[in-house]
């Protein structure tokens, strides 16, 4: 079956980065893309951008270009989303999920803490 | 961006009731890419429809989606005690996905 595992929880400090992955599994990992998602304590879900896996191609939220950069590596068929210069509205849940005819299959969550 | 209006904010419905749920696009929604989810406390979120009217592998036919351009609804038939929820629409269709900002259903 369609799996996706993500990294555990992760604390940092404001202007630090993190990089949150995502482990895939039961299905051919370069036939559909990536898309990460964030949510923030209590609040609604927030889009960051996609990755599509068999062309390195990437779409970033205009919110989060030049902050933001997701990678794959497909001998793992793991994705990366990395967030740099982290402020404490940063703090989220951050979801993988598989792009495909909307998010069919989605991650357990990330959950990161921006604080000083 | 294509902001996604949700309406109501919450809706408080009996079980085995009908729940009607909106979702407005301030632009016209390509191709009827537009998704909706449900989110329960702790998980993530779950989809339930794509394309607007399309259901997703194992959604009970109780759920049903209608809608193009810019209005979109979701309709739960019968609700049972598993559909209170938070749902939120999702779009697709342009360069710049957007999600509405959620409705709760909640038990009346």
């Amino acid at each position: 079956q369609v799996q996706l595992v993500q990294s555990g929880a992760e604390v940092k400090k404001p202007g630090a980065s993190v990089k949150v992955s995502c482990k895939t599994s039961g299905y051919t990992f370069t036939s559909y893309g990536i898309s990460w998602v964030r949510q923030a304590p209590g609040q609604g879900l927030e889009w960051m951008g996609r990755i599509r896996v068999y062309s390195g191609d990437t779409n970033y939220a205009q919110k989060f270009q030049g902050r933001v950069t997701m990678t794959t590596d497909t001998s793992t068929t793991t994705a990366y989303m990395e967030l740099r210069r982290l402020r404490s509205d940063d703090t989220a849940v951050y979801y993988c999920s598989r792009d495909a005819t909307g998010f069919d299959n989605w991650g357990q969550g990330s959950l990161v803490i921006v604080s000083s | 961006e294509n902001v996604l209006t949700q309406s109501p904010g919450t809706l408080s419905v009996s079980p085995g009731e009908e729940a009607t749920l909106s979702c407005r696009a301030s632009q016209s929604v390509s191709n009827n890419y537009l998704a909706w989810y449900q989110q329960k406390p702790g998980q993530a979120p779950r989809l339930l429809m794509y394309g607007a009217s399309s259901r997703a592998t194992g959604i009970p036919d109780r759920f049903s989606g209608s809608g193009s351009g810019t209005d979109f609804t979701l309709t739960i038939s019968r609700l049972e005690p598993e559909d209170f929820a938070v749902y939120y629409c999702h779009q697709y269709g342009s360069s710049q996905d957007t999600f509405g900002q959620g409705t709760k259903v909640e038990i009346k």
